[in-house]
């Protein structure tokens, strides 16, 4: 079956760091692949996708690129803020009723 | 616009009571879901509707019941739940139910059952 492990959290870093979080999955055809953000108290915001191979999804200042060679579509982000502290959740979807299958998430604390 | 809207926003109710949960989106798209998360872990699926019929029941307790009125709406009607279902509930969207589609997520309804 489909299958999305991160790297686990909390990630903590000092504002204007490099973020990167790792995320590697496992399908057995050609997903699209997505990063959701969940900020404290609210829901789920899609925050870029990439649906083939070598795709690169960007959206404020963040950046993942679908890997098919090595099964990876990991989210990198030049300068963090300390408003980008959040749950951010890798998924895929393979088109079979939209049903999503997500990583377990991974907490990013940023200090001022 | 890509906005989904859940209602009530927080939702206390003891495990006699009946309730309801509502999601609407005016985005005109087919597929409607609802979600079940816990804290710090990722959404857990537990309905979909496509075309407003239901095309997967993710082996939900009956206590749950979801109803799609037209294209727009979706409910979640709870009866005598138990504290362990106690969660964020959560809505989607998306264009189509099959296809490289995004899901588009409401705010939740924060459940407690005591």
């Amino acid at each position: 079956g489909n299958s999305v492990t991160q790297m686990e959290g909390p990630v903590t870093l000092s504002e204007e760091a490099f973020l990167t979080i790792n995320c590697t999955y496992t399908a057995t055809g050609y997903p699209s692949l997505f990063w959701y953000v969940q900020y404290p108290g609210e829901g789920l915001q899609l925050l870029l996708k990439a649906t083939k191979a070598d795709d690169k999804g960007s959206n404020k200042g963040f950046e993942a690129t679908y890997r098919k060679e090595t099964t990876s579509f990991h989210l990198e982000k030049g300068s963090v803020q300390v408003s980008d502290s959040a749950v951010y959740f890798c998924a895929l979807s393979e088109g079979s009723w939209g049903k999503l299958q997500f990583g377990a998430g991974t907490q990013v604390v940023v200090t001022p | 616009d890509t906005e989904v809207t859940q209602t009530p926003k927080h939702l206390v109710m003891g495990m006699t009571n009946k309730k309801s949960l509502k999601c609407e989106q005016h985005m005109g798209h087919r597929a409607m879901y609802w979600y079940k998360q816990k804290a710090k872990k990722p959404p857990e699926l537990m309905f979909v509707y496509s075309y407003e019929k239901l095309s997967i029941n993710e082996s939900v307790p009956s206590r749950f019941s979801p109803e799609c009125p037209n294209s727009s709406l979706l409910n979640l009607h709870l009866h005598a739940l138990q504290p362990e279902d106690s969660a964020l509930y959560l809505c989607a969207s998306s264009q189509e139910p099959r296809g490289p589609y995004e899901q588009y997520f409401g705010p939740g309804t924060r459940l407690t059952v005591t």
